[in-house]
């Protein structure tokens, strides 16, 4: 049972590229969630889903785009990356949704020069 | 618009010091708490969590939370910490009514000398 896995775990950008992040779930879970945590400012919620097909805008949603087109995988675009997107990215899943408990990804540290 | 608190971003602690981490939440309705801790190197893991009944609850390797609805607070206590409890801790708050939005605040940077 491998929970949530992320991928990739590293990646350096220029700015102006692309790129999309990889969650996937193997729990059944309904809700998934991206998260980007910086330095005193704890996480902050990107966007999240609460079902196959179904997307939402989170706290800071601005330059990302997402998608769930399978109920266990969330992904996560920067369609042009820029420096204040440099940051560790997120990803996390629940059962139901209050959030029972959330199962965290190991995280995808991006640097984007 | 719901928030989440914290007030200590970095506290530096003895060994079998006694620890609180204080966290206060902005939110309308019905609310369920947590407390998460991020070990260095490691994903969020879930430390104790609040829904109902009893506002004391306990979580994982000694830790406890007392939620206070007056006080729109959910402080994070440990009688006696140790060295393995240096960490980053996270409070986070979803409610009945928003969807499934897990919020959390800024984080406390725990760090236990020896």
């Amino acid at each position: 049972n491998a929970g949530v896995t992320q991928t990739p775990k590293f990646r350096v950008l220029k700015t102006g590229q692309s790129m999309t992040l990889l969650c996937a779930q193997d729990m059944n879970h309904e809700y998934m969630y991206w998260y980007r945590q910086d330095p005193g400012m704890g996480l902050r919620l990107i966007h999240y889903s609460v079902g196959e097909g179904t997307t939402a805008k989170g706290e800071v949603p601005d330059g990302y785009n997402v998608s769930r087109l399978k109920k266990q995988n969330f992904l996560l675009g920067l369609e042009s990356a820029a420096p204040s997107q440099t940051s560790v990215y997120f990803c996390a899943s629940s059962y139901d949704r209050v959030a029972t408990e959330a199962f965290f990804g190991q995280g995808t540290r991006l640097t984007v020069v | 618009a719901q928030s989440v608190s914290q007030h200590n971003h970095h506290v530096i602690l003895s060994e079998a010091a006694s620890l609180e981490l204080g966290c206060n939440y902005s939110y309308g309705g019905t609310v369920n708490l947590f407390w998460y801790v991020q070990y260095p190197g490691q994903h969020l893991q879930l430390l104790l969590k609040y829904f109902s009944g009893d506002p004391l609850v306990k979580g994982i390797k000694g830790f406890e939370a007392e939620f206070i609805k007056s006080k729109f607070s959910f402080n994070l206590r440990k009688p006696s910490v140790q060295w393995s409890d240096t960490a980053e801790y996270f409070c986070a708050v979803t409610g009945s009514s928003n969807t499934g939005k897990l919020i959390f605040g800024q984080g406390t940077t725990l760090q236990v000398k020896p």
